[in-house]
């Protein structure tokens, strides 16, 4: 079972070029996420899909684009890197919404360094 | 938003040792959840605690909701190499009904054999 997956794994680009990182989930799950994760900062979201055909804005959404291109698939979009964005991302999908018994389940991480 | 802050931020003890990280917010939590990352990996969840007062126990790991639903707490005792990752408190409420979770900064943990 992949649960959800990631790609690519590790990345680097150059000041102002653009790139999608690429998320799928296989669990069947209505909501999508994608989380920048940088050191003393936890986790912070970037844009999110409640459900297929929606999607919204998190805590830092400046700089990304998103498309929820079907049930499984959530693509993160960098139209123009810039070095402020170097930092891992986290892909993560659960059921919907939330209840005590709705678990949300990470994907393993992209590594984006931005030179 | 409510504003999650974890400490101690950074931890380094001896296999055996106990060990208890914080959870704190200025605002009531309706739930709060746990969650360990180790390197190179996504966060795990480990535990929810909904209840003020609650504890619940995983192995080693004895979970506590305070009673006004405002902290948490992680406790480790007899602390292993295995034990070693980031641990991150989370609010699923801190945006609405939308699974929209809101991370602490986490406590990073290292336990030396």
């Amino acid at each position: 079972n992949a649960g959800v997956t990631q790609t690519p794994k590790f990345q680097v680009l150059k000041t102002g070029q653009s790139m999608t990182l690429q998320c799928a989930q296989d669990m069947n799950h209505n909501s999508m996420y994608w989380y920048r994760q940088d050191p003393g900062m936890g986790l912070r979201l970037i844009y999110y899909s409640a459900s297929e055909g929606t999607t919204d804005k998190g805590e830092v959404p400046n700089g990304y684009n998103v498309s929820r291109l079907n049930k499984r698939e959530f693509s993160l979009r960098l139209e123009s890197a810039a070095p402020s964005q170097t930092s891992v991302y986290f892909c993560a999908s659960n059921l919907s919404g939330w209840n005590s018994g709705n678990t949300i389940y990470f994907g393993e991480g992209s590594w984006l360094t931005v030179v | 938003t409510q504003l999650l802050e974890q400490s101690p931020q950074f931890l380094s003890i001896q296999e055996g040792e106990n060990l208890t990280v914080y959870c704190n917010s200025s605002s009531v939590f309706s739930s709060l959840q746990w969650y360990r990352q180790e390197p190179g990996e996504g966060p795990v969840l480990l535990v929810t605690v909904v209840t003020g007062g609650e504890v619940k126990k995983l192995k080693r790991l004895t979970f506590q909701f305070g009673d006004a639903r405002k902290d948490s707490s992680l406790h480790i005792t007899a602390a292993q190499p295995g034990d070693t990752g980031l641990y991150l408190c989370a609010d699923p409420n801190g945006s609405g009904n939308t699974g929209k979770l809101i991370f602490g900064q986490g406590t990073t943990l290292q336990v030396k054999p």
